[in-house]
C-alpha cells in the first residue's frame, strides 16, 4: 500500500478564497483522523471519522471548517472562506480499531493563507 | 480527561550522547503508550509503542519503558546520531475514550550535532 495519500502537498491561497484538503486512507482502515499542527498550538486534532461517520468535531475551530467521507477510500477537508490565521500543515491520519491504535500520517498539506 | 506531558524543547545534544525525552501522562482507564517521530517536512510515524505496564517498546535503538507507578513512558537512546534530529511526540490511546483517538503532547523538537 502507498500509505496515506494528501493532496496537495502545498497551497497557496487569498484570504476569503475556498480551499480543498483531500485524503486517501490505507485501504482497509476503518478510522481517518484531520490534524492541524502549528507552532503556536502544536498538533490538534480537528476531527475524526469511524466507518465514514464523523465521530468527534469539536475541535473543527469553527464553522468555516467542514470535513466530509463520502466512502470509505477519501476524506476531504474545507475551509470556506479561508483566513491568514488558518495557515498551517494539515495532515491526515488513517488506523484500525484496537488496542494498539497505531495512526498512519500523509505528509501533509502546507496551507498558507494570504 | 487525558493528556500527555512533554519537556519542552528543543534538546540539543553531540553526536553520540545520551538522549532522554520525559514524558508523563493522566488518562482515566489504562492507555497504550506511544512515541511517534516527525522527521522535517514529513509526517509522524510510529516509533515505538507499549501497551501494558512495565512493557519496554523498541526500535532504532529507541527505547521506553511503561511505567504505571509513574505515570511515565521516557524515550531514551544510548547513542543519538544526526540523523535523529527530529520533532518526537509522546502519545496515548485509551480505550475508555469513544473510538480509537489518540492524544497527543506538545511535541518535543531533537537537534543532533556532528
Amino acid at each position: 500500500d502507498a500509505g496515506v495519500i494528501q493532496s496537495p502537498r502545498h497551497e497557496v491561497t487569498e484570504m476569503g478564497q475556498e480551499v480543498t484538503l483531500r485524503c486517501k486512507p490505507i485501504s482497509g482502515h476503518d478510522y481517518l483522523f484531520w490534524y492541524r499542527q502549528t507552532m503556536m498550538r502544536g498538533l490538534e486534532l480537528l476531527i475524526y471519522f469511524n466507518n465514514n461517520v464523523p465521530i468527534d468535531d469539536s475541535g473543527m475551530p469553527e464553522d468555516r471548517f467542514s470535513a466530509k467521507m463520502p466512502n470509505a477510500s477519501f476524506s476531504t477537508l474545507k475551509i470556506q472562506p479561508s483566513e491568514p490565521r488558518d495557515s498551517a500543515v494539515y495532515f491526515c491520519a488513517s488506523g484500525l480499531q484496537g488496542v494498539l491504535a497505531e495512526a498512519f500520517f500523509g505528509q501533509g498539506t502546507r496551507l498558507t493563507v494570504v | 480527561g487525558d493528556s500527555v506531558t512533554q519537556m519542552e524543547g528543543p534538546v540539543t545534544l553531540s553526536e553520540e550522547a545520551f538522549l532522554t525525552i520525559n514524558c508523563t501522562y493522566t488518562a482515566t482507564g489504562y492507555p497504550s503508550l506511544f512515541w511517534y517521530v516527525q522527521y522535517p517536512g514529513e509526517g509522524l510515524q510510529l516509533l515505538l509503542k507499549a501497551t501494558k505496564a512495565d512493557d519496554k517498546g523498541s526500535n532504532k535503538g529507541f527505547e521506553a519503558t511503561y511505567r504505571k507507578e509513574t505515570t511515565s513512558f521516557h524515550l531514551e537512546k544510548g547513542s543519538v546520531q544526526v540523523s535523529d534530529s527530529a520533532v518526537y511526540f509522546c502519545a496515548l490511546s485509551d480505550l475508555n475514550n469513544a473510538g480509537n483517538m489518540l492524544t497527543f503532547g506538545g511535541g518535543t523538537r531533537l537537534m543532533v550535532k556532528p
